[in-house]
Formats: structure tokens, C-alpha cells, sequence
């Protein structure tokens, strides 16, 4: 079955800094990509989600992109702030009654500059 | 409001009792799950259920059953509970089984056996 790997496991990053999180993927009929935000004690929020290869999505403070033909997914975090502070996870699926499979999570903690 | 409500949110239980999380949707969603997340390992599907009394085994459903009598409801039952099932459980749903729908995540159940 598909196996997700997620790197790095922490991340301290200063504020303002930008930082990425990477995830690899085996199954190459993976076709729905997500990204998963948790903050301590809370449950996951979905930040983004990605369909169609190499492509650059643009959210409030993060990009993210895809590369079906590397079978990589990653999270760029820009000008790192407190809020970011959380865990992350990323998510692939390979279609129709097909669950969601995590990676095993980032926690991202922003320091002082 | 769309939420997913779980059931106890904290439980300490002693090995070998029977475990009973609860977990209620008030999406109308068909599709709802149990996953169950350790430290670096993620989120682990345990079942998922396509609809009332249509359960199906995810990843590691060993130790584990479920049930859903109604569609805005999904329980998980650990009988005779063991301590490697310490660990933090999340229920979700999500409108349809299809991959691109949104998967909405309740609170999450810290279960603790002893």
C-alpha cells in the first residue's frame, strides 16, 4: 500500500524565516494531496489541497507544490510567525473510497530572530 | 455549525476493560473514520464506514471494532483493552467516500490504559 514519508520531524525556524516541510509518496496512482495543520490539543484543520501535478498553490503565509514525477509534496512556509507554530501533516490519497494516508508530521516551532 | 463531536476527550481505562469512544457528526456525511495518532507515526487509519451498517477494516484494525447503527454516529470498541491501545484517537467525515472531498476531524480522544 502507499507509504508517505514526511521530513523534517522538527523544524525550529526563526520569525521571519521561511521554512519547508517534504513529503514522498510510493503509490504512483496517488492523485489527491492535502496538507493538515494542528495546533496543540486541537484537531486537524486542512490548510490546503493539491489535484494536479507541479503545481504551485499559494495560501496566507505558504506555498505549496507538487511533483508527480519526483512523487513529492511540499510545504514552504514564508516569513515563519507565531502562528505557525503547530503540527503539520501531509496527506495523500489515491482516489474514489480511497482513505486519506498521513505522514508521520512536522512540528514547526518559530523562534525569536 | 459543522463539527464532529467526540466522546470522552480523556479516558484512563485498566488492561483487559472494555473501551466504548462515541463519535457524532451533524453533516449529514456518509463517509466517517477512526484513525489513531502516535507520536511519529501520524495519523493510522483503523476503520471507515461508507454508511449505516457499511464498515470497512483500514490499516490496523486489530484489537478494534466499530459501529454505525446511524448515519451521524461512529463508535469504536476496544474489548478487553491493552496497553500498546494507549494513544490519541480521531474521528472524522467527510461528505462522500471520493478523495477530493473534505475530511473534517473532531477533537480527538486521548485514551490511556493502564
Amino acid at each position: 500500500g502507499e507509504q508517505v514519508e514526511q521530513r523534517p520531524p522538527h523544524l525550529s525556524v526563526r520569525e521571519g524565516d521561511s521554512a519547508v516541510i517534504t513529503c514522498t509518496y510510493t503509490d504512483p496512482n496517488s492523485y489527491y494531496f492535502f496538507w493538515y495543520k494542528q495546533e496543540p490539543g486541537a484537531s486537524l484543520q486542512l490548510l490546503m489541497k493539491v489535484f494536479s501535478s507541479t503545481e504551485i498553490n499559494e495560501g496566507q503565509g505558504f506555498t505549496v507544490l507538487l511533483n508527480k514525477k519526483d512523487k513529492r509534496l511540499s510545504l514552504n512556509l514564508t516569513a515563519a510567525h507565531p502562528g505557525d507554530s503547530a503540527a503539520y501533516f501531509c496527506a495523500v490519497s489515491a482516489g474514489f473510497a480511497s482513505a486519506l494516508t498521513f505522514g508521520s508530521g512536522t512540528k514547526v516551532i518559530p523562534c525569536l530572530p | 455549525d459543522m463539527k464532529v463531536t467526540q466522546m470522552p476527550r480523556y479516558l484512563i481505562k485498566r488492561m483487559g476493560e472494555n473501551v466504548l469512544l462515541e463519535c457524532g457528526q451533524d453533516m449529514s456525511h456518509e463517509t466517517m473514520y477512526w484513525y489513531r495518532q502516535d507520536p511519529g507515526l501520524g495519523l493510522q487509519l483503523i476503520y471507515i464506514s461508507y454508511d449505516v451498517d457499511s464498515n470497512s477494516e483500514g490499516d490496523i484494525p486489530k484489537g478494534y471494532r466499530v459501529s454505525r447503527k446511524k448515519r451521524e454516529h461512529f463508535s469504536l470498541i476496544l474489548d478487553s483493552a491493552k496497553t500498546n491501545q494507549t494513544s490519541v484517537y480521531f474521528c472524522a467525515s467527510s461528505l462522500s467516500p471520493a478523495a477530493n472531498t473534505e475530511v473534517f476531524f473532531g477533537k480527538g480522544t486521548r485514551l490511556t490504559v493502564v
